[in-house]
């Protein structure tokens, strides 16, 4: 079974662009979840989608935007890129919603803003 | 302001020798904690979990204490092998209806295990 795939790899974008990346979730999998992992703040929870749904939202500003497609692929959108906005963008994906559910991390994403 | 702390970046032991890798965390309202390990370029793979209503959870070579009233837990790598080397995360979820997918990161701890 195909794991967690997530494009593009690497990229890298000046400040003031936007940039879109993808998330395609191990088949059967419903839930899909986005996380920022930097240097100094770690791994911060982004979003949560379930059939289609946001379901939880962190803490990060509008400029931070996601969505999830019918076959449950996922996109999430920065608009307005800042330095801060580099980081390593992790997708996981879990087969349902619920404590249990164990969730399986994609490689990333390495987003370089300059 | 963090919710789970991993208060040792790094830690190195002799292969064959227990890690023990701490966290720690400030919200009572977490009632399920994950420990994941992460691989350069790689995403974090789950490793062990814990309930809330457990104190410890054992899994081969890998174990989780939970001690609810000092708000920590450990996890105990015995004995600690090369392929171990990598960065270990504690992460906790609960605070939103039960779902592993909104879990709380702490930073992570670099463990290097030397031959």
């Amino acid at each position: 079974k195909a794991g967690v795939t997530q494009t593009p790899r690497y990229l890298i974008k000046t400040r003031g662009q936007q940039v879109t990346l993808s998330c395609s979730p191990i088949s059967g999998h419903r839930s899909v979840s986005w996380y920022q992992q930097t240097p100094g703040q770690g791994l911060q929870f982004l979003f949560e989608y379930f059939s289609e749904t946001q379901r939880n939202k962190g803490n990060f500003p509008g400029r931070f935007s996601g969505r999830q497609f019918s076959n449950s692929r996922s996109e999430m959108n920065v608009s307005t890129l800042e330095l801060g906005d580099s980081a390593l963008y992790l997708c996981a994906s879990s087969l349902d919603v619920g404590t249990y559910n164990e969730q399986f991390f994609g490689p990333g994403t390495r987003l370089t803003v300059l | 302001d963090q919710q789970v702390k991993q208060n040792s970046p790094s830690l190195s032991v002799q292969e064959g020798r227990i890690s023990i890798l701490n966290c720690d965390y400030t919200n009572s309202m977490f009632d399920y904690f994950l420990w994941y390990k992460k691989y350069p370029a790689e995403g974090p793979t789950f490793l062990i979990s814990i309930s809330s209503i457990k104190d410890k959870n054992e899994d081969g070579r890998f174990t989780v204490f939970l001690n609810k009233s000092a708000k920590h837990l450990s996890l105990h790598i015995v004995p600690s092998q090369p392929g171990d080397s990598a960065v270990y995360f504690c992460a906790a979820s609960g605070l939103t209806g039960g779902s592993q997918g909104n879990l709380i990161f702490g930073k992570g701890t670099k463990l290097s295990v030397k031959p």
